[in-house]
C-alpha cells in the first residue's frame, strides 16, 4: 500500500536553514503537500506542489519534488522560533483528497 | 483560524461507551473529511462525505460510523469504545471534494479510560 516516510527529529539554530524529508511509494500521486501541526492546533497547510514540478517557491519556503526518487523535500529559510512545530508531508496518489501522511517531523529551533 | 468548527475540544469517556463528534465546516464548502491521529497510527484517513453523500472510505472501524447533513455539518459516531480508540480525531473541509486544499479543525482528544 501507500506509504509516506519522514525522519522524526530535527534540530536547527534560529536563522539557520531546515531541511525537511520526505519519501513516499505510491507513484500516482498528483498532488504532495506540507502540513505545519502546532501544539493544540490541527493541521495548517503550508504549501503544496503539482507532480509534474521539480520546485515551488514560497516566501521563505522552497519545496523540492525528485519524482524519480520519489522524494519531496521542505527548506526552510531563515528558520524562527517561530516555526518550531511539528512538520508533516502528505501525498493523495490519485485518489483526491484522501490523504496518506507521514509520521511528522518534529523541528525544534534553537535561539 | 481556519474556519472548520469542532466540538467538543476534549472528550473522556469510558470503555463501551458511546460517544458523538461534532464538525461544521467553512462557509461554502461541500466536502467534509474525518481523520484520526494516534501515536501508534499516526495520522490516518477515516471517511469523506460530499454534498450529504459518502465519497471515500478510508480505515475506519465498523463500531464508527459518519454522516453529512442538509445543512453540512458532519458527525462522527463512535461506539463500543476501546482504550486503542483513544486519540485525536480532526475533521477537514474543501470545497468540493477533489484535488483541493483541507483545511483542519483543531480537532476532539478523545480519551477512553
Amino acid at each position: 500500500g501507500e506509504d509516506v516516510e519522514q525522519s522524526l527529529f530535527l534540530s536547527v539554530r534560529e536563522g539557520d536553514s531546515s531541511v525537511i524529508n520526505c519519501t513516499y511509494t505510491d507513484s500516482s500521486s498528483t498532488y504532495l503537500y506540507w502540513y505545519k501541526q502546532e501544539p493544540g492546533a490541527g493541521l495548517q497547510l503550508l504549501t503544496y506542489i503539482f507532480s509534474n514540478m521539480d520546485m515551488k517557491q514560497d516566501q521563505r519556503l522552497t519545496v523540492l519534488l525528485n519524482k524519480k526518487d520519489k522524494h519531496l523535500s521542505l527548506r526552510i529559510a531563515d528558520t524562527q522560533t517561530g516555526d518550531s512545530a511539528i512538520y508533516f508531508c502528505a501525498e493523495n496518489g490519485n485518489a483526491g483528497n484522501m490523504l496518506t501522511f507521514g509520521g511528522g517531523t518534529r523541528l525544534m529551533v534553537k535561539p | 483560524d481556519s474556519g472548520v468548527t469542532q466540538t467538543p475540544k476534549h472528550l473522556i469517556t469510558a470503555t463501551g461507551q458511546r460517544v458523538t463528534l461534532r464538525c461544521s465546516p467553512r462557509s461554502g464548502d461541500l466536502s467534509v473529511y474525518w481523520y484520526q491521529q494516534s501515536l501508534d497510527q499516526g495520522l490516518q484517513f477515516l471517511i469523506q462525505y460530499y454534498n450529504g453523500e459518502e465519497r471515500a472510505k478510508g480505515n475506519i472501524l465498523e463500531r464508527f460510523s459518519a454522516q453529512q447533513f442538509p445543512d453540512l455539518h458532519s458527525e462522527l459516531n463512535l461506539s463500543s469504545l476501546e482504550l486503542g480508540d483513544s486519540a485525536l480525531y480532526f475533521c477537514a473541509s474543501s470545497v468540493a471534494g477533489g484535488f483541493e486544499k483541507l483545511f483542519f479543525g483543531s480537532g476532539t482528544q478523545l480519551s477512553v479510560l
